[in-house]
């Protein structure tokens, strides 16, 4: 079942400018994940925060989390052609118990396009 | 770094056949994961497996079977194969939970198309 949600489904930049892609989920994490996938190919991860984190930063990605509004954001500044990718958020489970504690849960997607 | 590789990166087959997509992974990971992503429906979880030999339902079981007689592979079997089972095929690993971050690293994709 979909637990995360992505906002937009799809959004386009120039390049050089922020991009912000939201995720929304329904029940409590132990962390979520924002990966990228490049057309056609796997998915690699990016980053990943923890349910007791608020923000966390990697190069030019910026990721929030707010626990109370069961709601994360991803941050990519100062965006270049090559961030051209979908984007996809993945939570992990509250609990870690069970085979089930090692599923992570991915959302649809945005896709970004950055153009040139 | 950890590798995920995938047997084909584009199969063709017809209905009815038996299909074998086969993960290996270079890194000890004790969990496999195989998903299936269709347009605009994201991923979705097949099967996964915590350890040799064992596996787990995940959301859309029916029309797959899995495998996984060593740690390192992980195959995914359509019996059966039928049109709407043409898709794009991700395996995935991580470590569990309790080795730390439970990320999951991704092989290249197959692309199977069944007519």
């Amino acid at each position: 079942s979909q637990q995360g949600e992505e906002d937009p489904q799809a959004l386009s930049i120039q390049e050089g400018e922020n991009a912000t892609m939201n995720c929304s989920y329904k029940t409590s994490i132990n962390n979520l994940q924002w990966y990228r996938q490049n057309s056609g190919r796997g998915l690699v991860h990016l980053i990943l925060i923890r349910s007791n984190e608020r923000e966390k930063h990697s190069g030019r990605l910026r990721v929030t989390l707010d626990t109370s509004k069961k709601s994360s954001s991803l941050l990519i500044t100062a965006s270049r052609a090559a961030d051209t990718a979908s984007y996809f958020c993945a939570t992990a489970p509250g609990l870690y118990s069970g085979a089930g504690s090692y599923q992570l849960t991915f959302g649809k997607g945005t896709k970004l396009s950055v153009i040139p | 770094d950890v590798k995920v590789t995938q047997s084909s990166r584009y199969l063709v087959k017809r209905t009815g056949e038996k299909v074998f997509l086969e993960c290996v992974q270079d890194m000890d990971h004790e969990n496999m994961f195989w998903y299936r992503q269709d347009p605009g429906l994201g991923l979705r979880l097949i099967y996964f497996s915590y350890d040799v030999k064992m596996k787990e339902k995940g959301d859309i079981p029916e029309g797959y079977s899995v495998s996984r007689e060593k740690k390192e592979r992980f195959s995914l079997i359509l019996e059966s194969a039928s049109t709407n089972q043409t898709s794009m095929y991700l395996c995935a690993s991580s470590l569990n939970p309790g080795q730390g971050y439970n990320e999951q690293f991704f092989g290249p994709g197959t692309r199977l198309t069944v007519l």
